[in-house]
């Protein structure tokens, strides 16, 4: 199982928004409405932002939201503020009944 | 106040074997799937296996990289879930995480890490 695709870095000014796609394929992403996004700062243990797709846990700011079309996934991020610079991972359940993560991005605040 | 302590990490050499320990409170734990991530260093997130809940079959799930070597397992008494890893290899290197999770797809509580160290 390959790992998702996401680019390696992101940036944006306090304010703005930006957006980490997450691309699979149609045995992954494509496949079920259960792709979820981690929040990861130096050192930390990952944080859960959004889950199967678009679901924000309790106490995710609303500034954070996912979307997904086809085999790509979304992660936007509206508002950005200094807080939001880390790494963010996206995730997905796969067709063989694993779980496969993304490479990663960083994200940067300008 | 869910908690998740892993225990067990350390130094080992490669062929070895380590047992690895998830030790949890603030939930009730046979009703939730837990997963273990690693993550090497300064690398990305990597998905090694999960066990779903026993309302669910309890049915276990690993990926390629540590099926055959590595075992997930649940005590719901105790509240703790297990990582028995054997055969280890260098590339097994990396901080692991103990998860929990509604369903076996996301992960909405970690722990705090364990590093495993493989190396002669």
């Amino acid at each position: 199982q390959s790992a998702l695709t996401q680019p390696a870095s992101v940036s944006g000014s306090p304010g703005q928004s930006i957006t980490i796609s997450c691309t699979g394929t149609s045995n992954d992403v494509g496949a079920y409405n259960y792709v979820s996004w981690y929040q990861q700062h130096p050192g930390k243990a990952p944080k859960l932002m959004i889950y199967d797709v678009s679901n924000r846990p309790s106490g995710v700011s609303n500034r954070f939201s996912g979307s997904k079309s086809g085999n790509t996934a979304s992660l936007t991020i509206s508002g950005l503020q200094a807080e939001d610079e880390s790494d963010y991972y996206c995730s997905s359940y796969t067709s063989s009944s694993n779980v496969v993560f993304g490479g990663g991005t960083k994200l940067t605040v300008l | 106040e869910v908690q998740l302590v892993e225990s067990g990490g350390g130094l080992v050499q490669p062929g070895r074997s380590l047992r690895l320990s998830c030790t949890t409170s603030g939930f009730t734990f046979g009703d939730y799937a837990m997963s273990w991530v690693r993550q090497a260093p300064g690398k990305g997130l990597e998905w090694i296996t999960f066990i779903r809940s026993k309302a669910f079959g309890g049915t276990k799930e690993y990926a390629a990289s540590v099926n055959g070597r590595f075992t997930i397992s649940r005590d719901d008494s105790k509240s703790i879930a297990y990582l028995q890893m054997n055969s280890l290899k260098t590339e097994d290197t990396a901080v692991y995480y103990c998860t929990r999770g509604s369903s076996p797809d996301y992960s909405d509580y970690w722990g705090q890490g364990t590093l495993v160290t493989v190396s002669s």
